[in-house]
């Protein structure tokens, strides 16, 4: 079983561009979790998609948003990055909800400077 | 306890000791408690998902106990081994169950 991937893996952006993140699930997850992690901050949840819907999302600013396809790939935007953007973005697949296993992605290590 | 809290933030363990960390997480409207190892230049990897009150489970020399009533979880590791170093994290929906919330974790290091 293919595990969960991530493009790109690594990105170097600038100050007030945009960036696309994407996610490709295990085959028959629908529910989909985006994370961002900093050092000395862990892992912070950025939203969660299932069935192409937005069912949770975490305490970050509207520049932060995502869309979940049909197929369940999911992607993730980020306008006009700032330099506390530069993170490690995680993402990752389980078969419904937060009761489930999180099968983890390699990530997107994203730098802007 | 109002987040997910995991102590102590780090631990150094002999080879062939064995250890054990904590995870506290908020007891009202529990759902479930899940435990990850994060290993460097890896994938968090699920190590256990616990959904029942008492539940105990076991991979190999790593087990886990959860406590839904006080809130909180313990992970034990028996005869740590040098590939036993890595992050382990816990976390908790909070907030829906959709919303999984993680806790700093524990730095694991396995002395030779």
């Amino acid at each position: 079983k293919a595990g969960v991937t991530q493009t790109p893996r690594y990105l170097i952006k600038t100050r007030g561009q945009q960036v696309t993140l994407s996610c490709s699930p295990i085959s028959g997850h629908r529910s989909v979790s985006w994370y961002q992690q900093t050092p000395g901050q862990g892992l912070q949840f950025l939203f969660e998609y299932f069935s192409e819907t937005q069912r949770n999302k975490g305490n970050f600013p509207g520049r932060f948003s995502g869309r979940q396809f049909s197929n369940s790939r999911s992607e993730m935007n980020v306008s006009t990055l700032e330099l506390g953007d530069s993170a490690l973005y995680l993402c990752a697949s389980s078969r419904r909800d937060t009761g489930y296993e999180q099968y983890f992605g390699p990530g997107t290590r994203l730098t802007v400077t | 306890i109002l987040n997910v809290e995991q102590s102590p933030q780090s631990l150094h363990v002999q080879e062939g000791d064995s250890t054990n960390f904590t995870c506290g997480f908020p007891s009202s409207n529990f759902y479930a408690l899940h435990w990850y190892r994060w290993e460097t230049a890896k994938s968090p990897e699920a190590l256990f998902v616990m959904t029942l009150n008492g539940d105990e489970k076991k991979k190999g020399r790593i087990s886990a106990t959860l406590n839904t009533k006080e809130g909180y979880s313990y992970l034990y590791i028996k005869g740590s081994q040098p590939e036993d170093s890595a992050t382990y994290l816990c976390a908790s929906p909070i907030q829906g169950a959709q919303k999984l919330v993680f806790g700093q974790g524990t730095r694991l290091t396995i002395n030779p």
